[in-house]
């Protein structure tokens, strides 16, 4: 079945400093790719998504590309601030309207 | 464009007892899912009505139902509450059926507390 595996947390940075949070997934056919964030006591919210090979999505500050030739979406930043912390889930949907989601990563950014 | 809308926002019930939630979700989507968020068991998936329709389902006991009315409208019932049940209950709002690429819209949530 499908199926996305995230780097597992906690991922504790400093202010400034670069995120890469890694996700790769398996599924059949060519799902849509999807990062979204929740801070505490709130729902997911959709922070960026890609729905073919080699589409970037991208949203304040953060990118990700969807690589089909290694199955993965990695996320990205250049310089966290305190404000992103939270926690970072992937996920995917399938053509035939099926999601899947990772367990979920939790970033602190310390100042 | 309205986000998506769930009440109550927090609910404290005791074992045995009932409980239903609702979800309103993003005007023009006819696509809503449930999920179950615990510390525990991490995002699962309890089900998604379309047009009314069941359309998915996850393997959550019978205890647990759903269902979405011609406005789109969706509730969740648990019936006989137990301990475990105690979890953040999210509905997310999908453009299925659109002809675009499906993609989630999560609400604030519903936070439950059995006692």
């Amino acid at each position: 079945g499908d199926s996305v595996t995230q780097m597992e947390g906690p991922v504790t940075l400093s202010e400034e400093a670069f995120l890469t949070i890694n996700c790769t997934y398996t599924a059949t056919g060519y799902p849509s790719l999807f990062w979204y964030v929740q801070y505490p006591g709130e729902g997911l919210q959709l922070l960026l998504k890609a729905t073919k090979a080699d589409d970037k999505g991208s949203n304040k500050g953060f990118e990700a590309t969807y690589r089909k030739e290694t199955t993965s979406f990695h996320l990205e930043k250049g310089s966290v601030q305190v404000s992103d912390s939270a926690v970072y889930f992937c996920a995917l949907r399938t053509n035939a309207g099926k999601s899947t989601f990772g367990d979920g990563t939790t970033l602190t950014v310390k100042p | 464009k309205a986000g998506v809308t769930q009440t109550p926002r927090y609910l404290i019930k005791t074992r045995g007892q009932q409980v239903t939630l609702s979800c309103s979700p993003i005007s023009g989507h006819r696509s809503v899912s449930w999920y179950q968020q615990t510390p525990g068991q991490g995002l699962q998936f309890l089900f998604e009505y379309f047009s009314e329709t069941q359309r998915n389902k996850g393997n959550f006991p019978g205890r647990f139902s759903g269902r979405q009315f011609s406005n789109s409208r969706s509730e969740m019932n648990v019936s006989t509450l137990e301990l475990g049940d105690s979890a953040l209950y999210l509905c997310a709002s999908t453009n299925a059926g659109s002809g675009r690429p499906e993609t989630q819209y999560f609400g604030p949530g519903t936070r439950l507390l059995v006692l």
